[in-house]
């Protein structure tokens, strides 16, 4: 198994671009989550899903939008991008909601 | 605002020591688990503890809950270089986890 994994591993962005940072597990987890983390920082969420077609906020879901139409990729897109979006971001499944969560090895955005 | 809070921020401890961190959480809680941050790297998982569960081993790690004090204590006996590292704790709350800011350890060979 791959595990959780996350494309790309590095990206540059200017200001108002969009993007999609990927997200796939093989584990046939339902449970996928998106975190960010920013220097000397812990993780905050910014969405999760609990399942193919449904997804939910996070505490900090602004400027980010995520869909889940299958249970193994969960992507999650920068409408229009700030420099406060830089940060490194993780992506993360779980077989449910109290199980251990399996971490991606992260997506670094830098955003000019 | 984080839910979690790791104390000490920073530890710095001799190889071969115990090194101690705590977690004190707000909120009730479904369960707690703790993570390991290598610099620039992803987070593995160390030990997931459930709020009805008191006290887990895992190796050289001992985890204890206290939900009466919303606190949680990770030890790592025997420290060794390569344990240096961030440690994070994250609690489960219905469908979300939230992480604390964690704590730097660094083990001096």
């Amino acid at each position: 198994n791959a595990g959780v994994t996350q494309t790309p591993k590095f990206q540059v962005l200017k200001t108002g671009q969009s993007m999609t940072l990927q997200c796939a597990q093989d584990m046939n987890h339902e449970y996928m989550s998106w975190y960010r983390q920013d220097p000397g920082m812990g993780l905050r969420l910014i969405h999760y899903s609990v399942g193919a077609g449904i997804t939910d906020q996070g505490e900090v879901p602004n400027g980010y939008n995520v869909s889940r139409s299958t249970t193994e990729d969960f992507p999650l897109r920068l409408l229009s991008a700030a420099p406060s979006q830089t940060s490194v971001y993780f992506c993360a499944s779980s077989y449910d909601r109290e199980e251990t969560q399996y971490f991606g090895p992260g997506t670094r955005l830098l955003v000019l | 605002s984080q839910q979690g809070e790791e104390d000490p921020q920073a530890l710095s401890i001799q190889e071969g020591e115990n090194a101690t961190m705590n977690c004190s959480y707000k909120t009730s809680i479904n369960n707690l688990q703790w993570y390991r941050q290598n610099s620039g790297r992803g987070l593995v998982h160390l030990i997931l503890i459930r709020s009805n569960e008191r006290e887990k081993h895992s190796g050289r790690l001992r985890v204890t809950l206290d939900t009466s004090k919303k606190s949680s204590s990770l030890l790592i006996t025997a420290s060794r270089a390569a344990d240096t590292a961030s440690y994070f704790c994250a609690t489960g709350q219905t469908y979300k986890y939230i992480f604390g800011t964690g704590t730097r350890l660094k083990v001096l060979a």
